[in-house]
């Protein structure tokens, strides 16, 4: 099973900053992955396929990239509403897997 | 708009099992594929099962394999999602989501559906 590892668990920055959240895979994915951003009680929203490709409706600020085994979330300026959970998603192989998470909260 | 509707929570001693819902609206149920996911509490998202709604082709976890059922109704256009066995591990909100066409990743995701197994 492809295990997908995130850091760091928990990222705190102040609204209009920079956020980067990484993601690893223990083998290559290609560019199969997935960026999905859930907060409380709701369910996950696609953010970024393809690695690197918006979903339809997201802002200009999320970005994806990477390939392979090593992958980068980025949020060029925090707004209140992207403090969240972060997850990033393989689908290059069965069984499809999910990273732990990173929380972006506020400092 | 694109909507998929998931049954309400469910409680269930140890042993039972549950069958959870998903109907779908504001697409061609039959042109797409569904996943199911689950997130314990404090967990992380976890991947079960696909069904392709059109052939009714499936797909499990090893995880989950001879534990879980999925099934679809096209005429219904819902998706069904069956584990049995049930364990207190097995509290969690579980999920149905699209996917994305040609791929395999979720564009659309359903509220949930929260399970909880208590003696």
């Amino acid at each position: 099973e492809m295990v997908m590892t995130q850091s760091p668990a928990t990222l705190s920055v102040s609204p209009g900053e920079r956020a980067t959240l990484s993601c690893r895979a223990s083998q290559s994915v290609s560019s199969n992955l997935a960026w999905y951003q859930q907060k409380p009680g709701q369910a996950p929203r696609l953010l970024i396929f393809g690695a690197s490709t918006r979903a339809t409706g997201i802002p200009a600020r999320f970005s994806g990239s990477g390939s392979g085994t090593e992958f980068t979330l980025t949020i060029s300026s925090l707004q209140s509403e992207d403090f969240a959970v972060y997850y990033c998603q393989q689908y290059n192989n069965w069984p499809l897997t999910f990273g732990q998470g990173t929380k972006v909260e506020i400092k | 708009q694109v909507q998929l509707v998931q049954s309400g929570a469910e409680v269930r001693k140890p042993g039972a099992s549950v069958k959870v819902s998903c109907k779908a609206s504001g697409f061609t149920f039959t042109s797409y594929a569904m996943h199911w996911v689950r997130q314990a509490p404090g967990q992380r998202l976890e991947w079960m099962a696909w069904i392709n709604a059109g052939n009714g082709n499936t797909k499990y976890s090893p995880k989950f394999q001879g534990r879980v059922t999925i099934t679809r109704d096209t005429s219904a256009s819902t998706a069904y999602m069956e584990l049995s066995g049930l364990r207190s591990e097995d509290t969690a909100v579980y999920y149905c989501a699209r996917v994305a066409p040609r791929n395999y990743y979720m564009d659309v995701w359903g509220k949930g559906t929260t399970v909880t197994v208590s003696s």
